[in-house]
């Protein structure tokens, strides 16, 4: 079963922040945060990931609490191509390796 | 970044008969390769985990007998599903990962199959 909790939709206008966010509050320490991306009819794209600190990369930043039992994925300056499902994932460190994918975040981008 | 293709893209196929769908790693050598398997408005569901010249594992619920899964080289590997029924219609998605510990997985951009 997943372990993270995603709200199933969420709008956004075209050129805003899109700000994603995720709970996994039974996180353990040696547990990375990944984000992936599907757009419709495609395989899922790798958006980013980490372990305790922010992350950023050319993609989105990746804001991870304190406690570590939340995080929010930034796209900075959201396009209509950004429009996708979007899935934070848990997945440990060592050990398997299997992506377990929960319901994920249905992000629309508006015009 | 590392790219995975899949062959078919889709397919078109008869109930009873056997479908194959190939997934390959182009610029990079896989160990391990996942299959998912997706029905409308749902999620990924993880199907087998397969480890280049090993036999496959896989996840609770999946028939191995019908769900054949090959990964003789370290480019490739394939799932033939046999037998196919209409209820396995579904966009199958292969990833791949270059080796163990953080190593990526990749995906493939996914094939979908239609059983009539």
């Amino acid at each position: 079963d997943a372990k993270t909790t995603q709200p199933p939709s969420m709008d956004c206008a075209e050129g805003r922040a899109a700000n994603l966010p995720c709970n996994h509050s039974t996180i353990s320490g040696n547990e990375y945060v990944y984000w992936y991306r599907q757009i419709h009819s495609q395989g899922p794209q790798y958006i980013i990931h980490g372990l305790k600190n922010n992350e950023t990369n050319e993609m989105a930043s990746l804001i991870i609490t304190e406690d570590r039992k939340s995080s929010t994925l930034i796209l900075p300056h959201a396009t209509l191509r950004d429009t996708a499902v979007y899935y934070c994932i848990v997945r440990p460190i060592q050990g398997a390796q299997k992506l377990v994918f929960g319901q994920g975040t249905r992000l629309t981008i508006n015009p | 970044g590392a790219v995975v293709s899949q062959h078919p893209s889709w397919v078109i196929c008869k109930s009873g008969t056997s479908v194959k769908i190939e997934c390959r790693s182009l610029d990079f050598q896989a160990t391990t390769m996942f299959w998912y398997r997706q029905f409308p408005k749902q999620s990924l569901m993880l199907m087998a985990t397969s480890n280049e010249g090993s036999k496959a594992t896989y996840e609770q619920g999946v028939e191995k007998d019908k769900f054949l899964i090959n990964h003789a080289s370290l480019t490739l590997s394939t799932l033939t599903v046999t037998s196919a029924h209409p209820e396995d219609s579904s966009f199958y998605i292969c990833s791949a990962r270059e080796g163990s510990g953080t190593y990526e997985q990749y995906f493939g951009p996914g094939t979908r199959l239609t059983v009539t």
